[in-house]
């Protein structure tokens, strides 16, 4: 079966610290992945998305970049953090050609 | 950018009774989604229907789409107090399968 993992669940990070957040993909190859960030109360951004290996597309210029090394890794990450980059962050994958799956989310909150 | 918007913001009813949400966006699409977030989670996809389709059932969940009116709504019958939860509209306007989200609706079910 296709599933996604997403760790760490909870994270506090302060202030100027880097930030890696990682997500994967299982049962699925070649896999469309996303990153999304959601404030409190708030809908979802597209952050990044990556159509292959190496291939990452930015939505949003900001603090953050992503990578991604191999075909169901996706990488999340920061060499400074700022108060603002505070917030739930998603990862999905689209599942064929019934919409997305999405990971459970890491809160990430920076002090 | 933000492309769909949903309403009400929040909606709170009895148990037993149906629930509905509405969504409206800017662009052409190729299909809308709905998803159901409960708190502090990731977001799980409740129905899909393609801009050639009006009407789409599955369960208790009724979806309608207008195009015309690039609008769409959500109907949850005979709702329960488990049905509490965040729901999103989103749309793949085609271009990677991304999908753009609404702020969404905070639906609660008082028992």
């Amino acid at each position: 079966s296709q599933t996604i993992h997403q760790w760490p669940a909870t994270l506090v990070q302060p202030v100027g610290s880097p930030l890696s957040l990682e997500c994967t993909v299982e049962g699925t190859s070649n896999p469309n992945l996303y990153w999304y960030r959601q404030a409190a109360g708030r809908g979802l951004q597209l952050l990044f998305y990556s159509v292959g290996i190496g291939q990452i597309s930015s939505e949003v210029p900001q603090n953050l970049s992503a990578s991604r090394p191999q075909d169901r890794q996706f990488i999340l990450s920061s060499k400074k953090l700022l108060l603002s980059d505070s917030g739930f962050y998603l990862c999905a994958w689209r599942a064929g050609f019934d919409g997305y799956t999405f990971g459970s989310g890491t809160r990430l909150t920076v002090v | 950018s933000q492309q769909g918007e949903e309403d009400p913001q929040a909606l709170s009813i009895q148990e037993g009774e149906n629930a509905t949400m509405n969504c409206s966006y800017k662009t052409s699409i190729n299909n809308l989604q709905w998803y159901r977030q409960n708190s502090g989670r990731g977001l799980v996809h409740l129905i899909l229907i393609r801009s050639n389709e009006r009407e789409k059932h599955s369960g208790r969940l009724r979806v309608t789409l207008d195009t015309s009116k690039k609008s769409s709504s959500l109907l949850i019958t005979a709702s329960r107090a488990a049905d509490t939860a965040s729901y999103f509209c989103a749309t793949d306007e085609g271009s990677n399968y991304k999908l753009t989200f609404g702020k969404g609706t905070l639906l609660t079910v008082n028992p």
